[in-house]
């Protein structure tokens, strides 16, 4: 079974603390994605990286920052938190297929809020 | 802005009803249109996923609807159990031979289902 870890479920941070959110899959996937879950918002991109040290912006990438230093891990960066980024943050990662139908595996989600 | 329209944001039905939840999308490039399911305290998991090419596709009670002229398509739940209550995404993907699919996501519908 294909596992992606986050390494927090719960996290409180003040606002302007610099906030490191990692997540780590065990199926030696090439692409990662970190996306944030809001009501009523459905699930937004923020970065995604197809490859280690590759990046590229989603959606909603202002504010954050990422970083993959090795295949198996990608880490979602908040260089200033505001209270704005209070929300849910899922990471997921996938396998790209030659038919493009690829699945993407999800994470249980770390809920942080910013005081 | 939303590249994939979701409704509705709710819905409440019976056991044995059967919940319709509906999207559309703008973006005629879009080649893949996977449906994901999430229960509380859970990141989202696949589905069932279609391809533009076909306008039925069936898994066990789930059954995705496919309108390519009228860029909408639905999920349909036979036979609905409490066991169903969950919030469904929809997603478009285009895609990508370089880099793996990027995902759109709908808003999402949280479905409750009556015993």
């Amino acid at each position: 079974d294909v596992k992606v870890t986050q390494s927090s479920r719960y996290l409180v941070k003040r606002t302007g603390e610099k906030v490191f959110l990692e997540c780590v899959q065990d199926m030696d996937h090439e692409n990662m994605f970190w996306y944030r879950q809001d009501p009523g918002l459905g699930l937004r991109l923020i970065y995604f990286s197809y490859d280690v040290k590759m990046k590229e912006k989603g959606d909603i990438p202002e504010g954050y920052s990422v970083s993959r230093e090795k295949k198996e891990r990608f880490s979602l960066i908040l260089e200033s938190a505001s209270t704005n980024q209070t929300s849910m943050y899922l990471c997921a990662s996938s396998s790209p297929t030659l038919a493009g139908a690829d699945t993407q595996y999800f994470g249980p989600g770390t809920r942080l809020t910013v005081l | 802005q939303q590249q994939v329209k979701q409704s509705p944001q709710s819905l409440i039905v019976q056991k044995g009803g059967i919940p319709i939840i509906n999207c559309a999308y703008e973006n005629t490039a879009f080649d893949y249109f996977p449906w994901y399911q999430q229960f509380p305290g859970k990141g989202p998991a696949l589905l069932i996923a279609i391809r533009p090419d076909v306008s039925e596709k069936k898994e066990g009670r789930f059954t995705i609807s496919f309108n390519k002229s009228a860029k909408q398509f639905s999920l349909h739940i036979m036979d609905s159990q409490p066991g169903d209550s969950a919030t469904y995404f929809c997603a478009a993907s285009i895609t990508s031979t370089s880099t793996g699919n990027q995902f759109y996501f709908g808003t999402g519908t949280s479905l409750t289902v009556i015993p």
